[in-house]
């Protein structure tokens, strides 16, 4: 069971806008900033966005993140075939004193 | 190019120990945190270990403490990871990641592509 909460599994067609969530609590979410990696397929996974919504260089315009409260989301529009992987959420959690990462979700280009 | 390669996986016993080393090259290996986070077959994520820029802060997840240990050794630009006590749910692919800044709490910008440890028996 991880410490934050994430669909297991999202879909979409090529140019549609998908959005993942990723609910946690006041110790984590609520108090420090969201990071979001992607994993394409046998692939190690990839910083997709930092600090609930900044975008590493190279990272497309396409991929945005936002925060509220304890929940956060990515939001990936223009879906493309490219996009499909698995995607994870990850935050400092102050009272663990660690990392935790969401359990995950697979997006499936259809 | 930054590059950091994991090496040290293998097949051990459970109670066994393991020490599994990231090489780093490519940047200037103490300006950074770094941390170990495994996957498991078929599964998520999960931070294992951190340690800042100098060594001097660590930090492990609960379900390894007090039985791996994180170090660094910045003149050889070099992460490790000393395993002991292994049990079969420690098996994972094993991945070293840079953070973005000195300490254990900045967000991984670069990943190994991981070293495989089996725990079995």
């Amino acid at each position: 069971q991880s410490v934050l909460t994430q669909p297991p599994s999202a879909s979409g067609t090529p140019g549609q806008r998908v959005t993942i969530s990723c609910s946690g609590s006041t110790s984590n979410i609520g108090s420090d900033t969201v990071n979001w990696y992607q994993q394409l397929p046998g692939t190690a996974p990839k910083l997709l966005i930092y600090n609930n919504n900044q975008r590493p260089s190279g990272v497309p315009d396409r991929f945005s993140g936002s925060k509220s409260g304890t929940s956060a989301s990515l939001a990936i529009s223009g879906l493309q075939s490219e996009d499909e992987a698995d995607y994870f959420c990850a935050v400092w959690d102050d009272s663990l004193h660690g990392w935790v990462f969401g359990g995950g979700t697979k997006l499936t280009v259809l | 190019e930054v590059q950091v390669v994991e090496s040290g996986g293998g097949v051990v016993r459970p109670g066994g120990s393991l020490t599994l080393s990231c090489a780093a090259s490519g940047f200037t290996f103490d300006d950074y945190g770094m941390s170990w986070v495994r996957q498991a077959p078929g599964k998520g994520l999960e931070w294992v270990s951190g340690i800042n820029w100098s060594g001097g802060s660590t930090g492990y997840a609960g379900s390894v403490k007090g039985r791996f240990t994180i170090s660094r050794d910045n003149a050889k630009n070099s992460l490790y990871l000393q395993m002991n006590s292994l049990r079969a749910e420690d098996t994972a692919l094993y991945h070293c990641a840079r953070g973005q800044r000195g300490t254990m709490t900045a967000p991984f910008d670069f990943w190994g592509q991981g070293t495989l440890v089996t725990v079995s028996s």
